[in-house]
C-alpha cells in the first residue's frame, strides 16, 4: 500500500530552470511532510520540510507548496544547478516518534 | 556533526546465512530506524526503536529482527538470508519528540547470492 506517491520518477532540466517534484497523500492523519535529498554514495539528508498550518514555505532556491483539501505537496526548486542532480524524497508522518513514510524518489538530473 | 556509522558500505553473503548489520549513532539519539531502499520503491521502513531494548516492527519486517542493546546502538538482523533480500539498507537516528529531523547512515549494498 503506497501511502506516499511521488512523481515523476525521473526529471531532466536545464540549468536556471526550475525543477518540480510533485507527491500525494492518503493518510489525512499526516501531519508533517519533509523533503530528503540524496546524492550518490550518501544517505539522504532533510533538505525543507512543512506542517499543514501553512500553504508554503520556502529556504533560498527550494520552496514546498502545500495544498491539504486535494492532499498533494511538490517541491520547486528555482534557478536548478547542476549541482542539485540528486534524488529527492518526500515524505510524511504524524504524531510523535518521527517514523516518516517516504515516497519512491525522483531522479533529478541538472544539465549544462 | 551527527554521525550516522554504518559497520558495512558492501556486504555480500550466501543465501541461508544469517546477517547482521551494525549501526552506530554518537549523538544520543532516542530513535533509530532501519529503512531498505529498493530503486522505484523508495525507502521503506523495517523496523524502528524509541529506547532501548526497545523495538516495533514497521512496514516490512518479515524476514529481519532487531537489537538495542545500547542507546547508541542498533542491530539489524537477517535470520535467514534470501536473494530478495538484497538491496541497500539505510540506519537513521533522531532525537525523541515530534518532527525531528532524521540523520542517515551512508548505507550498506547487501547482495545476497
Amino acid at each position: 500500500q503506497q501511502q506516499v506517491k511521488q512523481s515523476p520518477q525521473s526529471l531532466i532540466v536545464q540549468k536556471g530552470g526550475i525543477s518540480i517534484i510533485n507527491c500525494a497523500y492518503e493518510n489525512t492523519a499526516f501531519d508533517y511532510f519533509p523533503w530528503y535529498q540524496q546524492f550518490p554514495g550518501k544517505g539522504p539528508a532533510l533538505l525543507i520540510a512543512i506542517r499543514p498550518d501553512v500553504s508554503e514555505k520556502k529556504e533560498g532556491r527550494f520552496t514546498i507548496s502545500f495544498n491539504k483539501s486535494a492532499k498533494q505537496f511538490s517541491l520547486h526548486i528555482m534557478d536548478s544547478q547542476p549541482g542539485d542532480s540528486a534524488t529527492y524524497f518526500c515524505a510524511a508522518s504524524k504524531g510523535r516518534g518521527n517514523k516518516l513514510t517516504f515516497g519512491t524518489g525522483t531522479q533529478l538530473k541538472v544539465e549544462l | 556533526d551527527v554521525k550516522v556509522t554504518q559497520s558495512s558500505r558492501y556486504l555480500v553473503k550466501r543465501t541461508g546465512e544469517k546477517v547482521f548489520l551494525e549501526c552506530v549513532q554518537d549523538m544520543d539519539h532516542e530513535n533509530m530506524f532501519w529503512y531498505r531502499q529498493d530503486p522505484g520503491l523508495g525507502l521503506r521502513l523495517i523496523y524502528f526503536s524509541y529506547d532501548v531494548k526497545m523495538k516495533e516492527k514497521g512496514d516490512i519486517p518479515e524476514g529481519y529482527s532487531v537489537s538495542r542493546e545500547k542507546k547508541e546502538r542498533f542491530s539489524l538482523i537477517l535470520e535467514s538470508a534470501s536473494t530478495n533480500q538484497t538491496s541497500m539498507y539505510l540506519c537513521a537516528s533522531s532525537h525523541g519528540g515530534t518532527n525531528e529531523k532524521l540523520f542517515f547512515g551512508s548505507g550498506t549494498q547487501l547482495s545476497v547470492l
